[in-house]
């Protein structure tokens, strides 16, 4: 079965400082991983996705996360936090029977101190 | 194109009441699924839908049931309601195979009284 470990609930970060949030897969088999940002009462949005392709994944507003198979890990990072990054992050793994089905660790909250 | 729809955003309820929530996912898409949010459990899966079919159902009670329309469309159900339902409900719209995203909605968010 597959399951999801984010190290961190919450993290504070200044602005214009890097941004390193955790995430730790566990999975049987090759996972399918993703990164979402939900801001205040909003739903979830995709930052990016892994799927067996690149190990290095670029995503939308200048995140990026990197597969690291001897890790069983998927840290999401951005060089340089900015004031719009304050949410809550989610690592989820997608589940691999016979339906569509995200896992997703329990979250980390970013602040982005001025 | 246009993105996933929940109705209604707010529900307020009395505990025994039932309710029904609605999502239309992304024109195209043939799975629907749908999250319970709280702040003590997190996101938590509650049931899958595809071409009408529900593939996958989580560790939720029989209270908790819903369907999908031969247009995609989605509809949850949560009867009886008690105050430990109060969450929200976010409906997820995908092409149905897992290495695929998911799209969400902006939720329901919906409070037992």
């Amino acid at each position: 079965a597959q399951s999801v470990t984010q190290l961190g609930s919450h993290v504070s970060v200044s602005e214009g400082a890097l941004v390193l949030l955790r995430c730790n897969y566990s999975s049987s088999v090759p996972p399918y991983l993703f990164w979402y940002v939900q801001y205040p009462n909003q739903g979830l949005q995709l930052l990016l996705k892994y799927t067996s392709a690149a190990t290095l994944v670029k995503g939308i507003n200048g995140f990026e996360a990197e597969f690291k198979k001897s890790e069983t890990s998927f840290h999401l990072t951005k060089p340089s936090a900015h004031m719009s990054d304050a949410a809550e992050y989610f690592c989820a793994v997608s589940s691999m029977d016979s339906s569509y089905k995200l896992i997703f660790g329990s979250g980390t909250r970013l602040l982005v101190r001025p | 194109k246009a993105g996933v729809t929940q109705t209604p955003r707010y529900l307020i309820k009395t505990r025994g009441q039932q309710v029904t929530l609605s999502c239309s996912p992304i024109s195209g898409h043939r799975s629907v699924s749908w999250y319970q949010q709280t702040p003590g459990q997190g996101l938590q899966f509650l049931f899958e839908y595809f071409s009408e079919t529900q593939r996958n159902k989580g560790n939720f009670p029989g209270r908790f049931s819903g369907r999908q329309f031969s247009n995609s469309r989605s509809e949850m159900n949560v009867s009886t309601l008690e105050l430990g339902d109060s969450a929200l409900y976010l409906c997820a719209s995908s092409l149905g195979s897992p290495n695929t995203e998911a799209f969400f909605g902006q939720g329901t968010r919906l409070t037992v009284v």
